[in-house]
């Protein structure tokens, strides 16, 4: 059974740095992963996909990279602002594109 | 992307009555929607899959007859939380996407926050 695991649960920074999320998951047989955006009491917004066969996406100030063979996934955020300050939940879908297991979420803050 | 909305924002019911809560794909057409339920600071757990104009497909431990599910439309799915208690007290999440489900892109909601007293 997948499970996915995001640590830490939380995260406080300065306004400036850089930053890495850690997702990781236990079946590297997986179709994608997903990394998303969630603000307090909000849905979710999708931040970067990336598919089994790729290692990274970029999308602005974002990184995300996959390694597969270890079941993990990082979200790097470069040169971190206040509006960064959310909930970030990584999914993976499995190799049957049949289901989507969500992480627990790191809840990041960047203090000004 | 898509725009996916969602009515109410926020309900507050007594226990025992039972709550419907809309999503609706304003600008896509949703072949297949999903409903989540999300306890404070925890993950998204999804409840079920629903296809437009089929049953919906319930994850396990999931009660059917509890949430009723309907899809009736390209653009519409519903929720119904029967005979409402406190544990069903919970931030309900939908999304929408194409045929190809759970491998397409999910346009999300922007949930609704069920308080049962």
């Amino acid at each position: 059974k997948q499970e996915v695991t995001q640590i830490p649960a939380a995260l406080s920074v300065p306004e400036g740095e850089n930053l890495v999320l850690n997702c990781s998951f236990t079946d590297s047989a997986i179709y994608n992963l997903q990394w998303f955006r969630q603000d307090p009491g909000k849905g979710l917004t999708s931040l970067l996909l990336i598919q089994s066969s790729q290692r990274e996406q970029t999308s602005g100030r974002l990184n995300a990279s996959l390694d597969k063979s270890s079941g993990r996934s990082t979200l790097y955020i470069a040169a971190s602002q206040p509006g960064d300050s959310a909930t970030y939940l990584c999914a993976v879908i499995d190799s049957s594109a049949s289901k989507i297991i969500f992480g627990s979420g790191t809840r990041l803050s960047i203090r000004p | 992307g898509a725009v996916v909305s969602q009515h109410p924002s926020r309900v507050i019911c007594k226990s025992g009555t039972s709550v419907k809560i809309e999503c609706r794909s304003l600008d896509f057409q949703a072949t297949t929607m999903f409903w989540y339920r999300q306890f404070p600071k925890k993950s998204l757990m999804l409840m079920a899959t629903s296809n437009e104009g089929s049953k919906a497909t319930y994850e396990q431990g999931v009660e059917k007859d509890k949430f009723l599910i309907n899809h009736a439309s390209l653009t519409l799915s519903t929720l119904t939380v029967t005979s409402a208690h406190p544990e069903d007290s919970s931030f309900y999440i939908c999304s929408a996407a194409g045929a190809a489900g759970v491998a397409d892109t999910q346009y999300f909601g922007p949930g609704t926050r069920l308080t049962v007293l």
